[in-house]
């Protein structure tokens, strides 16, 4: 079946350090690949998203690459901030399926100062 | 800000008792979604319209049933709740259903089953 994995969280980094948040998915066909990010007590927004192999998407210093040959959209940033703290969701979406999404367990990053 | 509230924010009931969540949307968006939030799962998809009056299951639909007789209203429904429906509610929506489009999600309602 259709599923998405992440690395387990939580993840805890200086301010200023790379942060790398690992995301595999497993799909038939060509799915689009989705980033949404959950700030504490709010609901989810959309991070950055990618529609086909080799499609960067890329928002707010973020970045992830669709890689088909290693089914991964792995989340990256060069330098994260406080600011960033939040739990990241890895999300694939198929087509012709009503754009259900179907998402990863999420991680958990705490950026300290 | 896209135009999606929630109601309650929080609820607290008792095993065997219904419960109706919904969700309210201003964007005039022809998708709604509900999603359940739990953790060490992410969200899992409950239930989801395309229009008024027209709905289809999620992955994890048991126990739950949905209605959606206006554009901007879309009704989540616990028959007889349970303590496994303990849980974060999140409704979204979308204009298209298709799989390159952005969701919307709401704040989120937080339900407990006692």
């Amino acid at each position: 079946g259709n599923s998405v994995t992440q690395m387990e969280g939580p993840v805890t980094l200086s301010e200023e350090a790379f942060l790398t948040i690992n995301c595999t998915y497993t799909a038939t066909g060509y799915p689009s690949l989705f980033w949404y990010v959950q700030y504490p007590g709010e609901g989810l927004q959309l991070l950055l998203k990618a529609t086909k192999a080799d499609d960067k998407g890329s928002n707010k210093g973020f970045e992830a690459t669709y890689r088909k040959e290693t089914t991964s959209f792995h989340l990256e940033k060069g330098s994260v901030q406080v600011s960033d703290s939040a739990v990241y969701f890895c999300a694939l979406s198929r087509y012709n399926q009503g754009g259900k999404l179907i998402f990863g367990q999420g991680t958990e990053l705490s950026v300290k100062p | 800000d896209a135009g999606i509230t929630q109601s309650p924010r929080h609820k607290v009931t008792e095993t065997g008792t219904p419960v109706t969540l919904r969700c309210h949307q201003t964007e005039n968006h022809r998708y709604m979604y509900w999603y359940r939030q739990d953790p060490g799962h992410g969200l899992r998809l409950i239930h989801y319209s395309y229009g008024v009056k027209d709905t289809d299951k999620g992955e994890v639909s048991d126990g739950y049933s949905v209605s959606r007789s206006k554009t901007e209203d879309f009704l989540l429904t616990l028959e007889s709740a349970t303590s496994s429906q303990t849980s974060v509610y999140f409704c979204a929506i979308s204009d298209e259903g298709g799989s390159y489009n952005e969701q919307f999600f709401g704040p989120g309602t937080r339900l407990t089953v006692l």
